[in-house]
């Protein structure tokens, strides 16, 4: 299996601009999560979805952010707009039901913004 | 709320040396525990989990034992190398379903040849 694919790896935006991040989960798996790594704050939760469906988006940072998961072999999560505070890296991971735990991370998308 | 802590790094051992990174949770219930390593550039890696107290995980060498009493799931290597320079990360899952695992700052450690 090609594991979980993100694209693109890495992003650099000015300030204002929308910022669209793709995910794409192991095949078959039915559980996806957006993570997000900084310095001060380290690795972060900010949504999961089960068969699709959004579960918890408590960690969503703000109305700026938002995640789609249109079927099961794809996600996006949208930062519009996007501010130089939102510099950090993203993670999509995602895991099989019978084993919630064991998470398959995504190389990351580096996001800069300007 | 719920949390996981670890050490501050970075960590910087010599080969061969022994090596204890520690970890510390707070949770209602017993959470299950993970380690999971993430290598410059890569996304993150499950190490080794424990599910119920006293269990061991174990994996390429590294170890860590799920105490309740202290509430603890530090990992421990007897003869590190090289390429375990990486950064680890604690982590804690719920007792039932399926969320986000709430992981620990990370520690970064570095062996020296």
């Amino acid at each position: 299996d090609a594991g979980v694919i993100q694209s693109p790896r890495h992003e650099v935006t000015e300030m204002g601009q929308e910022v669209t991040l793709r995910c794409k989960p192991i095949s078959g798996h039915d559980y996806l999560f957006w993570y997000r790594q900084t310095m001060m704050r380290g690795l972060e939760l900010l949504i999961y979805f089960n068969n699709n469906v959004p579960i918890d988006d408590s960690g969503m940072p703000e109305d700026r952010f938002s995640a789609k998961m249109p079927n099961a072999s794809f996600s996006t999560l949208k930062i519009q707009p996007s501010e130089p505070r939102d510099s950090a890296v993203y993670f999509c991971a995602s895991s099989l039901g019978q084993a919630p735990f064991r998470q398959y991370f995504g190389p990351g998308t580096r996001l800069t913004v300007l | 709320g719920d949390s996981v802590t670890q050490m501050e790094g970075p960590v910087t051992l010599s080969e061969e040396a022994f090596l204890t990174i520690n970890c510390t949770y707070t949770a209602t219930g017993y959470p299950s525990l993970f380690w999971y390593v993430q290598y410059p550039g890569e996304g993150l890696q499950l190490l080794l989990k424990a599910t119920k107290a006293d269990d061991k995980g174990s994996n390429k060498g590294f170890e860590a034992t799920y105490r309740k009493e202290t509430t603890s799931f530090h990992l421990e290597k007897g003869s590190v190398q090289v390429s375990d320079s990486a950064v680890y990360f604690c982590a804690k899952g719920s007792g039932g379903g399926a969320d986000g695992l709430t992981f620990g700052k990370g520690t970064h450690l570095i062996i020296q040849p």
